[in-house]
C-alpha cells in the first residue's frame, strides 16, 4: 500500500539558512500534518492542512510556514534556520472514515543546522 | 500537564516475556486510542488502532481502553528482540483533527 512520502531524508544547512521539506500524503487522505520530534521526545504538532486550506496550527516559529498544493503535497519552508531547529520533521496524512481518523506518518526528514 | 501521560522507560525485558505498556489521559471528549511502534530513524509506524472503550487483539499485540479511568494499555506477549523499538500512544477527539501523543516508552527485548 502506498504510504507518506517524504524528501530529503537528510538536510544539513548552516544557521540563518532556509529549508524546504516536501511531503506526499498517501492517495485521497484529506488531512496532512507536520510535525517535530527532537530526540527522546514525541511529535509536537506544527500545522496541519485540511483539504489544502490550514486547519490547525500548532507549536510553529513564525520563521515556519507550510502550504498544501493542488496536488495535495504539502512542504514546509524554514528560514533563519536556527541551532535548536535540529530535529526529525514527520509528515503524516489521515482520513475520516466510518472507524474514525488515524495519522499515518512518512519516515520523516532529518534536520541539521550546523 | 501534558494531555497524555506515558511512562518513558526504559523498560528492559527477556524474550518471551510479556510487556505491558500504559498510557493515561485527562481529556474525557477522546474517543480514538492508536499505539504506534517507532524504530530509531524511522518514522512512527501505527501499530494498533480502538475506538472508545475495549479490548482489540492482533496476533500478539492487545489494546485495552478503560475510559472510566482514562487508561489506555498495549499487552505484547511472547516479545521477540524484533519488538525493541519507542511505543508512543496517541489519542483524538470526534471533532477537531487534532492528535495527542504520549512521549512513548522505549523497549527492549533482550535475546
Amino acid at each position: 500500500a502506498a504510504g507518506v512520502i517524504q524528501s530529503p531524508r537528510h538536510l544539513i544547512k548552516e544557521k540563518r539558512e532556509t529549508a524546504t521539506l516536501k511531503c506526499y500524503p498517501i492517495p485521497r487522505h484529506d488531512t496532512v500534518y507536520w510535525y517535530q520530534q527532537g530526540p527522546g521526545q514525541d511529535p509536537q504538532f506544527l500545522i496541519s492542512f485540511y483539504e489544502k486550506m490550514q486547519s490547525d496550527k500548532g507549536s510553529i516559529p513564525d520563521r515556519f510556514s507550510a502550504q498544501q498544493f493542488s496536488d495535495y503535497h504539502s512542504e514546509l519552508n524554514m528560514s533563519s534556520l536556527e541551532l535548536g531547529d535540529s530535529a526529525l520533521y514527520f509528515c503524516a496524512s489521515s482520513l475520516v472514515d466510518s472507524l474514525g481518523s488515524r495519522l499515518h506518518f512518512g519516515n520523516g526528514t532529518r534536520l541539521t543546522v550546523t | 500537564q501534558k494531555e497524555v501521560e506515558q511512562d518513558p522507560g526504559p523498560l528492559s525485558v527477556p524474550e518471551g516475556a510479556i510487556v505491558s505498556l500504559n498510557c493515561t489521559y485527562s481529556n474525557s471528549a477522546f474517543q480514538y486510542f492508536m499505539w504506534y511502534r517507532q524504530y530509531s530513524r524511522k518514522g512512527p509506524e501505527l501499530l494498533m488502532y480502538t475506538y472508545s472503550s475495549g479490548n482489540k487483539e492482533d496476533g500478539r499485540f492487545t489494546a485495552q481502553v478503560d475510559k472510566s479511568s482514562k487508561y489506555i494499555s498495549l499487552f505484547i506477549r511472547d516479545s521477540q528482540p524484533s519488538d525493541s523499538a519507542t511505543y508512543l500512544c496517541a489519542m483524538s477527539a470526534p471533532t477537531g483533527n487534532q492528535f495527542y501523543f504520549g512521549t512513548g516508552t522505549s523497549l527492549t527485548v533482550i535475546p
